[in-house]
């Protein structure tokens, strides 16, 4: 069973068109992070939650937001697609009690794709 | 700050024969958790093994092991009997409490597995 779900798979956007990708979880992680990975590339950290507390990556552009309503969901907002912004984004799950020795759970990812 | 650098970005292997993926570290951290994640063209991220820098023996699980030397700084994934289906793209990972316990990836190494 799916614990990390990600949705849609697949999304093609307009150049400029305002986009959210969603990430749900059923692991009650109190960890959510939100990667892009370009082709053939590391994936690269956007930022996480914490539990509510939200931490930005200082390289981030602010055109990506993100919103965590609750610990089973969390948004990526992506404000104005540009077509650099095409990647697969991929979201994680972590149990974290400060000790850095939890494996992530990755869902399947969305591959975005802009026009 | 903590850096993954993975200097291996390709490799062939035979069907059947074992093969060592590098993965080096950097961090001031004193408690951290060094993590190897498996992606096929699929693009989803699967976790494979866990090391933890205070662990004495070196993790193992199945045909996979990590061959972890605390002091040269290396977390080094042996693959056994490789099998076809073992063509992916292997990530090396860490986290730290001192980096705010996110999960950094190194640059990756994509493996091929000839029949």
């Amino acid at each position: 069973d799916a614990m990390v779900i990600q949705n849609p798979r697949y999304q093609v956007t307009q150049f400029g068109k305002p986009v959210t990708l969603s990430c749900s979880q059923t692991l009650n992680h109190n960890v959510m992070y939100w990667y892009q990975q370009k082709s053939s590339q590391a994936p690269k950290l956007l930022f996480h939650y914490y539990d509510k507390d939200f931490n930005n990556e200082a390289d981030t552009p602010d055109n990506f937001q993100s919103r965590r309503p609750n610990t089973s969901f969390c948004f990526l907002d992506i404000r104005s697609p540009g077509l650099g912004d095409a990647a697969m984004y991929l979201c994680a799950t972590s149990r974290d009690r400060g000790m850095g020795n939890t494996e992530a759970f990755f869902g399947q990812g969305t591959r975005l794709t802009v026009v | 700050a903590q850096k993954i650098t993975q200097t291996q970005p390709g490799m062939f292997v035979q069907e059947k024969e074992a093969v060592t993926l590098d993965c080096t570290y950097d961090t001031s951290d004193p408690s951290y958790g060094l993590f190897w994640y498996k992606q096929p063209s699929s693009g989803e991220m699967i976790f494979l093994i866990y090391q933890g820098s205070y662990d004495q023996q070196n993790a193992t699980e199945g045909r996979y092991s990590l061959n972890f030397q605390k002091a040269r700084k290396s977390a080094n994934l042996v693959i056994s009997a490789s099998q076809l289906g073992d063509s992916a793209m292997y990530f090396c990972a860490m986290r730290g409490k001192a980096a705010g316990n996110k999960l950094t990836f190194g640059g990756g190494t994509r493996v091929l597995v000839k029949p």
